[in-house]
């Protein structure tokens, strides 16, 4: 299986202020044909998961612009540019090269 | 706008099977695969498996032996059958839609809770 681990595992951010996630994968996430397969999802409190990146970085819809993915092979980030209140919860990256499909450990966004 | 409805029993007792329906609304089960997720107390998301609508499924290593998924495309609705549950099973289980090309899960359902428990 492929092991994801991600980093911090706790995040504490100002509102206003940048904050990032790294995602690194056991094995290369790089699809023959040329695309990483490493999807971003958050799970906000009494909420189910939602999709905010798919294949490394192509943003889903409805996602704001002040979320980006970023990376290749086996490393990989989600930044978000400016933190609102709104972004709080749990964030995972899932490597979707294959099966089993294998998430990382989480990492909890709270607000200062 | 797709929408998905898990529906089960809360409470199942250890060693008993515990099955699980996801109900589409809002379109077609037909042309998409749908996946299992579930997430233990105070634990990370774990992939149970997926179905497609032709009823070719994918489960995860760690649950195979116990596990099996059935599509019925007539009631746009596909199912969860664990058994031989025990305690380690607890968790909230979602169903997602799932596009093959990028493994992306764009729908999700808002989950239900399963508690193993005598």
């Amino acid at each position: 299986d492929i092991v994801m681990t991600q980093s911090p595992l706790s995040l504490p951010v100002t509102p206003g202020e940048p904050a990032s996630i790294s995602c690194t994968s056991s094995q290369s996430l790089l699809h023959s044909i040329g695309y990483n397969s490493l999807n971003w999802y958050l799970q906000k409190p009494g909420q189910s998961p939602q999709l905010l990146v798919s294949l490394g970085s192509n943003r889903a819809s409805g996602v704001p612009d002040r979320f980006s993915g970023s990376g290749s092979g086996t490393d990989f980030t989600l930044t978000i540019s400016r933190v609102e209140a709104e972004d709080v919860g749990v964030y995972y990256c899932m490597q979707a090269l294959q099966t089993p499909l294998t998430f990382g450990q989480g990492t909890r966004l709270e607000i200062k | 706008q797709v929408q998905l409805q898990e529906s089960g029993p809360g409470l199942v007792k250890p060693s008993e099977t515990l099955s699980l329906n996801c109900t589409v609304s809002g379109g077609s089960i037909s042309g998409f695969v749908w996946s299992w997720i579930r997430l233990p107390p105070g634990k990370g998301l774990e992939w149970i498996g997926f179905i497609s609508y032709r009823g070719i499924t994918n489960y995860s290593p760690s649950l195979r032996s116990r596990l099996t998924f059935s599509v019925d495309t007539s009631k746009n609705q596909f199912s969860l059958n664990l058994r031989s549950v025990t305690v380690a099973d607890t968790a909230v289980y979602y169903c997602a839609r799932e596009y093959t090309s990028s493994r992306r899960m764009d729908v999700w359902g808002k989950g239900t809770t399963v508690i193993v428990s005598s």
